[in-house]
């Protein structure tokens, strides 16, 4: 079992729709939680990081964590074309080291 | 600079020959982490640094692959005798402060994109 898990995609939405991206992870010690975009030929750029249980909101973003599950979901609201892009989950395992998942492709279809 | 630094952006390497892949983390950052990610794949952790002491290199695949850090800015990532599995991405990310603790953000570099032919 891959300790950070992700579905490839890719996953389709139409403009406007919300976008729902999910992830598990295997260490239930893990502590932070963080989601990175990704555009193709380019780095990752944090959008949001979490650290407890709920929801944590940053404009059209939304972030869930349920530590309890292993679980954390990124909702994208009102998606737009520049939108499309790879989605990576990263879990902070112990003190400094970042397990990536493969990243979830979403293309937002005008 | 403003952000993390790369360089080569791109290197194609015949098998068998050595790279130097090199860093500038964002100006007095700490932490400076190298990763590799493959086409279709999320990074994955080579090594890490804090200041001049590289305190992890547990993802390093093989003994051909080493990385330095001197003055605690600067990094070079050193392959040898390349193979062509080593072709990818290879990320330099820094960030502020020293590991642990919520809260501590960390900046890609746009990456050195190798190929070995």
């Amino acid at each position: 079992q891959k300790e950070v898990e992700q579905n490839s995609g890719p996953l389709s939405v139409p403009e406007g729709a919300i976008a729902s991206l999910n992830c598990t992870y295997s260490d239930r010690g893990s502590q932070s939680f963080f989601w990175y975009r990704q555009y193709s030929g380019k780095s990752p750029e944090l959008i949001m990081s979490i650290y407890s249980n709920g929801d944590k909101e940053d404009g059209r973003f939304t972030a869930q964590l349920n530590k309890a599950s292993q679980y954390v979901s990124l909702l994208i609201r009102d998606s737009q074309p520049s939108d499309s892009a790879t989605y990576l989950c990263a879990v902070r395992a112990g003190t400094y080291k970042y397990i990536f998942g493969t990243g979830t492709r979403l293309k937002v279809l005008a | 600079g403003a952000g993390v630094s790369q360089s080569p952006r791109y290197k194609v390497a015949k098998r068998g020959q050595d790279v130097a892949l090199r860093c500038d983390p964002i100006s007095g950052h700490v932490s400076l982490f190298w990763y590799q990610q493959a086409l279709g794949q999320g990074p994955e952790f080579l090594t890490y640094f804090q200041n001049e002491a590289q305190l992890d290199k547990s993802g390093l695949p093989s003994d051909r692959f080493f990385a330095e850090r001197p003055e605690g800015s600067v990094s070079t990532l050193k392959i040898q005798r390349t193979q062509q599995e080593d072709s990818a991405v290879y990320l330099c990310a820094s960030s502020l402060a020293a590991a642990g603790g919520s809260g501590n953000t960390i900046y890609f570099g746009e990456g050195s994109w190798l190929t070995v032919v």
